[in-house]
């Protein structure tokens, strides 16, 4: 079980150039999220996908865009890469999104992706 | 969503008990109040979760008063492996499971021995 995998780990981009970053999970789960983390800075929701064959925009939708390719996996591209996109790019997965008894359906993280754009 | 503050650094030597408290003046009826650890290199993990008085895991304890204007987080006997950044996340759709998790800059904690 491994969990939500992310490739590749490591990324170097000259501006312009396109490429996607692949997630997966094996958790069976219903959501997924790809966030993005800046030096010193909490994360912030890029996209996020309720379930299969829905996908919607999180607070920094801009200059990306999403696939979810089936049930595991969840695909974010840069389609003309700018050296604000430089960060590490976290995946993540949920049982499901919102409020149920007991509290919010805890996500589960990969180990990231470390962006650097030049 | 709720607006958080933490401190944003702390200090504390193996063994010892650390408390990280949480503010959210703005807090709803339906939120709940969520906890998770990051360590370096590595995407954040779930701690605990609450919604009034007190929570308590293998790992933590979440204490909530009755106002629940504030939380405060709970190691006990922390090691050098609890050097980590820990959030508070308080909000709608989005404190540990929703739509829109919003992560504030966190607490660096940072265990010597």
């Amino acid at each position: 079980n491994a969990g939500v995998t992310q490739t590749p780990k490591f990324q170097v981009l000259k501006t312009g150039q396109s490429m996607t970053l692949q997630c997966a999970q094996d958790m069976n789960h219903n959501s997924m999220y790809w966030y993005r983390q800046d030096p010193g800075m909490g994360l912030r929701l890029i996209y996020y996908s309720a379930s299969e064959g829905t996908t919607d925009k999180g607070e920094v939708p801009n200059g990306y865009n999403v696939s979810r390719l089936n049930k595991r996996e969840f695909s974010l591209r840069l389609e003309s890469a700018a050296p604000s996109q430089t960060s590490v790019y976290f995946c993540a997965s949920s049982e499901r999104t919102g409020l149920l008894s007991g509290g919010y359906y805890e996500q589960y993280f990969g180990p990231g992706t470390r962006l650097t754009v030049t | 969503l709720a607006k958080t503050t933490q401190p944003i650094s702390m200090d504390s030597y193996e063994g010892q008990e650390v408390n990280i408290t949480c503010s959210h003046n703005n807090i709803a009826t339906n939120d709940y109040i969520t906890w998770y650890q990051q360590f370096p290199s590595q995407g954040p993990r779930f701690i605990i979760q609450g919604y009034k008085t007190k929570v308590t895991n293998e790992v933590a304890s979440l204490f909530i008063p009755a106002d629940r204007k504030s939380s405060t987080l709970s190691l006990p006997r922390v090691s050098l492996s609890d050097t980590a950044v820990y959030y508070c996340l308080v909000g709608g759709r989005g404190a540990g499971g929703g739509n829109k998790l919003t992560f504030g800059t966190g607490t660096q904690l940072k265990v010597e021995l």
